[in-house]
């Protein structure tokens, strides 16, 4: 079974850091482009970023450029997302998502990221 | 960037009624959209990719049409189920842009 399963969300204070991860399991991690995606409580989607197979291209959202770092270790099956800067916009339910040949068929369940003193 | 736009942004309907949801681009992205159904404390899930095609698994009374900047989603016979939010996005280009969503309510 295709399975994402995010980790790493908590509440944090402004201007802090976090580190989410996302497992993958069921299918060959390396073959596809990953993303991160977004939705503050009561609120929208937001793509957030994305990472090729190899890691070799990444493209970010404007909002989170300089601040997020995506990153991968396909030997370890799992896709990552570095914040720091954190600020109160940035509390949101963070997504992972895999990229298929026809769509982006499989979201983790996603993890909350709260940013508050 | 590509903006999305939704309309309605919610609507009242019943169980059988036809249901038509309209996605706008702001630039043309050919056939690159996707939509999504959102229930309450889960993550969307896909039910049409590249503006047409039915993702395997999702009831045939979805359907979807359009390309260029005007795409429309329908479900053809409300279930219970259906009722949620629903997300167009595009992916024709980076930052891959969601619509605001509409809520399907009773």
């Amino acid at each position: 079974e295709v399975q994402l399963v995010e980790s790493g969300g908590g509440l944090v204070q402004p201007g802090g850091s976090l580190r989410l991860s996302c497992a993958a399991s069921g299918f060959i991690f390396s073959n596809y482009w990953m993303h991160w995606v977004r939705q503050p409580p009561g609120k929208g989607l937001m793509w957030v970023s994305r990472v090729n197979g190899d890691e070799s291209s990444t493209d970010y959202a404007d909002s989170v450029k300089g601040r997020f770092t995506i990153s991968r270790d396909n030997a370890k099956n799992t896709l990552y997302l570095q914040l720091n800067s954190l600020g109160a916009d940035d509390t949101a339910v963070y997504y992972c998502v895999r990229q298929g040949s026809i769509g982006w068929s499989t979201w983790g369940q996603g993890t909350l990221v709260t940013v508050s003193s | 960037d590509i903006q999305m736009t939704q309309s309605p942004s919610s609507l009242s309907a019943s169980v059988g009624d036809r249901v038509t949801i309209t996605c706008r681009s702001s630039h043309t992205i050919i056939d690159y959209l996707d939509w999504y159904q959102q229930r309450p404390g889960k993550a969307p899930n896909l039910l049409i990719f590249t503006a047409s095609n039915l993702q395997s698994g999702v009831p045939s009374r979805f359907s979807g049409a359009g390309s260029g900047t005007d795409f429309t989603l329908t479900i053809s016979s409300l279930q219970p189920e259906d009722f949620a939010t629903y997300y167009c996005q595009q992916t024709y280009s980076v930052p891959f842009t969601f619509g605001p969503g509409t809520k399907v309510d009773i």
